[in-house]
């Protein structure tokens, strides 16, 4: 039993597209979710934490639907530069437990 | 600006060393982190710790050991090290709080011949 699945991908996609990914979780006791993305052959790095009303931060939206155990993550207007590894993190609980990542799913934007 | 700094960005050992991976942060954070990244695996964690002297084992510690003696730096130990070894290592660190970011440093890229 995996406690966070992504689809691996990769996702091809032109230049302009929008593109979502879906993040499940197991554990429904989970307390706090984000997106990183890890560029090919760099660490990963922080995009955006997911709050259960949804939020935006530009080009980029995450949504968390508790009922169902899924979060998503929404790209519009791809550019090149988003072509990376995006990873879907959990934190289970509160205050001090190692976060549970996702395998990632890989997207790639095509000019 | 935050940083984790990672010791070697590239290393070659060969079977049976003993092989010690070192990770710095600055940010006075009390939590620190080891994984590994492999290819279909994602980043698997291998030990982590809370504060100076405390260790708690992750998913994989077998074969792996670890040294916090400073609130600063964590050290990964491969007491032999193995073919299977071969991998990507990446220290992390944060602050506690489960909303904080955790900040990676640039990852060791370990080869064990």
């Amino acid at each position: 039993r995996k406690e966070v699945e992504q689809d691996p991908g990769p996702f091809n996609v032109p230049e302009g597209a929008t593109v979502a990914f879906n993040c499940t979780y197991s554990n429904s006791a989970s307390q706090s979710f984000f997106w990183y993305r890890q560029d090919c052959r760099k660490e990963p790095k922080l995009l955006m934490s997911v709050y259960s009303s949804g939020n935006e931060d530009g080009r980029f939206t995450a949504q968390l639907n508790r009922a169902s155990q899924y979060i998503s993550l929404l790209i519009r207007d791809s550019k090149l530069s988003d072509s990376a590894t995006y990873l879907c993190v959990v934190n289970i609980f509160s205050g001090n437990t190692p976060l549970v990542f996702g395998k990632g799913t890989r997207l790639s934007v095509i000019a | 600006d935050v940083k984790v700094t990672q010791s070697s960005r590239y290393l070659v050992k060969r079977t049976g060393e003993k092989v010690f991976l070192e990770c710095v942060q600055d940010m006075d954070h009390e939590n620190m982190f080891w994984y590994r990244q492999d290819p279909g695996l994602g980043l698997r964690l291998i030990y982590f710790s809370y504060d100076v002297k405390m260790k708690e084992k992750g998913d994989i510690p077998e074969g792996y050991s670890v040294s916090r003696e400073k609130k600063e730096r964590f050290s990964l130990i491969l007491e032999s090290a193995s073919t299977n070894q071969t991998s990507m290592y990446l220290c992390a660190s944060t602050t506690g709080a489960g909303t904080d970011t955790q900040y990676f440093g640039p990852g060791t890229r370990l080869t064990v011949l």
